[in-house]
C-alpha cells in the first residue's frame, strides 16, 4: 500500500531554535499533503493544507509565521517550527492524498508522526 | 467547538465480543464519515468510511452505521481480536473543495483482552 514517511521520528531542541521536519510520499506524488498536531491524550488537529507550487493554506488559529510549510516538490513537504518554545512540544502528523484513489478522503496516508519536544 | 465527539475515551472488551465505538457530529456539512486506528508513536490507518447516502457499510470484522437524523455514527467490530487494541477516531469531511479536511473526533482507546 501507499506510504508517507516523516523524519526525523524524534527531535529534542533548545528553546528558540527552529527544527524542520520532512514529510514523504513514497510511492505516489501528492499534490496536497496535510499537517496535523496531536496533544496528549487529544485528537488531531488540522494545522494547514500544503498544496505543491502554491502557498499553505492555514487552519484558524495556526501562526503561519511560526509554522512554516513548503510544499517543494510532489513527493515532499516540509513543515518547519521557528522559534519554538516549550509550548510548540506536540506530536506532529503529516497526510498525503494519494491522488490516484476514487475517494480522496480514503486514500489520505498518514505518516508515522514526530515527537518535538522544546526544552 | 467540538465538531466531532467521542464520549467515551476507553473501552474494554473480552476477545470474541462485539466492540462498538461511537461518535456524534454537530457540522450539518459533513458528508463522508471515516474511522482511523492509531497505535502508538504511528499514525492514523485508515479502517472504513461511509458516505451520507448510505446508512451501513460493512468490511469484514468492521461495519460502520450512520444515523444522519441524530448525527451519530458508530464503528461495530465483531469478534474483537486482541490486535484490535488501539485507539481508534472518528474523523468527519465535507464536500467540494473541503472535501480533503478531516476533522477528528478525540479518539476512544480499546482493549480487548484475551
Amino acid at each position: 500500500g501507499a506510504v508517507v514517511s516523516q523524519h526525523p521520528s524524534w527531535v529534542i531542541c533548545k528553546s528558540g531554535t527552529s527544527v524542520k521536519i520532512e514529510c514523504r510520499s513514497l510511492d505516489f506524488q501528492a499534490t496536497t499533503m496535510f499537517w496535523y498536531r496531536q496533544f496528549p491524550k487529544q485528537s488531531l488537529m488540522l494545522m494547514a493544507t500544503s498544496n505543491e507550487g502554491s502557498k499553505a493554506t492555514y487552519e484558524q488559529g495556526v501562526e503561519k509565521d511560526k509554522f512554516l510549510i513548503n510544499h517543494a516538490s510532489l513527493t515532499l513537504s516540509t513543515l518547519t517550527v521557528t522559534s519554538a518554545h516549550p509550548e510548540d512540544s506536540s506530536f506532529y502528523i503529516c497526510s498525503a492524498r494519494d491522488p490516484r484513489g476514487q475517494i480522496p478522503t480514503d486514500t489520505q496516508y498518514f505518516g508515522p508522526g514526530t515527537r518535538l519536544t522544546v526544552l | 467547538d467540538q465538531q466531532v465527539k467521542q464520549n467515551s475515551p476507553s473501552l474494554s472488551v473480552q476477545e470474541g465480543r462485539i466492540s462498538i465505538l461511537n461518535c456524534d457530529y454537530t457540522n450539518s456539512m459533513f458528508d463522508y464519515f471515516l474511522w482511523y486506528k492509531k497505535y502508538p508513536a504511528e499514525g492514523p490507518t485508515f479502517l472504513i468510511s461511509i458516505s451520507s447516502i448510505k446508512d451501513k457499510n460493512e468490511d469484514g470484522r468492521f461495519t460502520v452505521f450512520l444515523n444522519k437524523s441524530a448525527k451519530h455514527l458508530s464503528l461495530h467490530i465483531v469478534p474483537s481480536q486482541p490486535g484490535d487494541s488501539a485507539v481508534y477516531f472518528c474523523a468527519a469531511s465535507g464536500s467540494g473543495a473541503a472535501g480533503n479536511k478531516l476533522t477528528f473526533g478525540g479518539g476512544t482507546r480499546v482493549l480487548v483482552k484475551p
